[in-house]
């Protein structure tokens, strides 16, 4: 069965340091979404993207974060400038159309120092 | 704002009981699709089942069954037979927008022997 690829699975940086978090989606698929758990939390929707750009975000999606496709297969999260807490598991996912059937990848735990 | 409330932050079962799940949502909407997800220790997000709101008929998937009272913004997961393997945290879910889900608090369910 195809799935939704996340690396690294497990990144510790310092505070104030910038991080890019890689994804790479089901090949056929066209939107595509960050969430984000904090421990012990329930899981929060940051970005959704489709046709090369931003269809959706939330309020906890600010100016450090930004997202990007770069080629025909990655999906990547950057945080720019990292806080204490941005802490957190961060899921990628796609679908091949809208949330109906959401493909959620292992996820990155992200550990911010 | 949609919101979703699992008011059951723990729940046990012995193996081979039932145990159901709670989930109440609010919404303005008429038209809108609710999930169940599994995450276990992994933490990876494993999608269950989903209800589509204009389908009367309770959806099912094996041992996993929802009860959706639309009029009640009710959606709760009946688990029949239970497994050790079903320990985990369950998160109910609900499709706002077209774009995004919004999460309950979640529900950890631990099977026992």
């Amino acid at each position: 069965e195809p799935e939704v690829t996340q690396t690294p699975s497990h990144q510790v940086t310092q505070m104030g340091q910038e991080v890019i978090l890689r994804c790479v989606p089901i090949s056929n698929h066209l939107y595509f979404y960050w969430y984000r758990q904090i421990l012990g939390q329930k899981v929060e929707f940051l970005v959704s993207f489709y046709n090369n750009e931003i269809s959706e975000k939330s309020e906890i999606f600010d100016d450090q974060f930004s997202v990007e496709r770069p080629d025909g297969s990655n999906f990547t999260l950057k945080i720019r400038s990292t806080k204490l807490e941005d802490s957190a598991m961060y899921f990628c996912a796609s679908s091949a159309g809208g949330v109906e059937k959401l493909f959620f990848g292992s996820g990155t735990q992200l550990s911010v120092l | 704002a949609q919101t979703v409330t699992q008011s059951q932050p723990e729940m046990s079962v012995q193996e081979a009981e039932t145990v159901t799940l709670s989930c109440t949502y609010d919404t303005s909407e008429s038209n809108y699709y609710l999930f169940w997800y599994k995450q276990p220790p992994s933490r990876q997000m494993i999608l269950v089942i989903r209800q589509e709101a204009y389908k009367q008929q309770n959806a099912t998937e094996n041992r996993f069954s929802v009860n959706f009272q639309k009029a009640a913004k009710s959606f709760s997961l009946k688990i029949s037979d239970s497994q050790l393997g079903d320990t985990a945290m369950y998160f109910c879910a609900f499709e706002t927008s077209g774009s995004r889900l919004t999460f309950g608090e979640g529900t950890q369910l631990t099977v026992n022997p």
